[in-house]
């Protein structure tokens, strides 16, 4: 049973601070790892995925990804109010995120505070 | 680049009729699509893999006879839920990726009622 757990918040951040997201994942095999930003009532968007072990950064963001303790986390860093949203893990064991869909935690609802 | 597409945005059904979702990639020629469903504050679970030209793979616990895919074109994938009942109600996404990369991009869904 693959599971991706997440704290479902809300975390509140005050504007220009950095937000800091977790997620633990429970199939040791899993190979790529994705962040998704979904608005209310709206589809996910893609942040960035990660395969290696480290950090990986775009603009704001970055993934961290540590396989020995089954975690990634994505950092937001000069936190906007635009940011607010619920943000979603998702996992998947082909490296090339190809032949399985993901699966997704339930995703932590952030909010940034002007 | 990669964008997807889903028609309709919003469907309203009476209980048994059959209704068809659309995800189209409209600048990538997608190898793979998805379909997820997503409950009112919960997350997306996924349903189906399907392959241009092949059967869907269907995820345990998804009915295959009761939903629906074809995966027709390289950039046409359609959800087809028969016989729809009240419970069926939920938002379904659709998802594509191309032979070039891990990421997938996500349609704007689709808000099925049934009533």
């Amino acid at each position: 049973q693959k599971e991706v757990e997440q704290n479902s918040g809300p975390l509140s951040v005050p504007e220009g601070a950095i937000a800091s997201l977790n997620c633990t994942y429970s199939d040791r095999g899993s190979q790529s790892f994705f962040w998704y930003r979904q608005y209310s009532g709206k589809s996910p968007e893609l942040i960035m995925f990660i395969y290696s072990n480290g950090d990986k950064e775009d603009g704001r963001f970055t993934a961290q990804l540590n396989k020995a303790s089954q975690y990634v986390s994505l950092l937001i860093r000069d936190s906007q109010p635009s940011d607010s949203a619920t943000y979603l893990c998702a996992v998947n064991l082909n490296p090339g995120g190809g032949a399985d869909g993901l699966t997704f935690g339930k995703g932590t609802h952030l909010i940034i505070q002007p | 680049g990669a964008v997807v597409s889903q028609h309709p945005s919003r469907v309203i059904c009476k209980s048994g009729t059959s209704v068809k979702i659309e995800c189209r990639s409209l600048d990538f020629q997608a190898t793979t699509m998805f379909w997820y469903r997503q409950f009112p504050k919960k997350s997306l679970m996924l349903m189906a893999t399907s392959n241009e030209g092949s059967k869907a793979t269907y995820e345990q616990g998804v009915e295959k006879d009761k939903f629906l895919i074809n995966h027709a074109s390289l950039t046409l994938s359609t959800l087809t839920v028969t016989s729809a009942h009240p419970e069926d109600s939920s938002f379904y996404i659709c998802s594509a990726r191309d032979y070039r990369g891990p990421e997938q991009y996500f349609g704007p869904g689709t808000r099925l009622t049934v009533t």
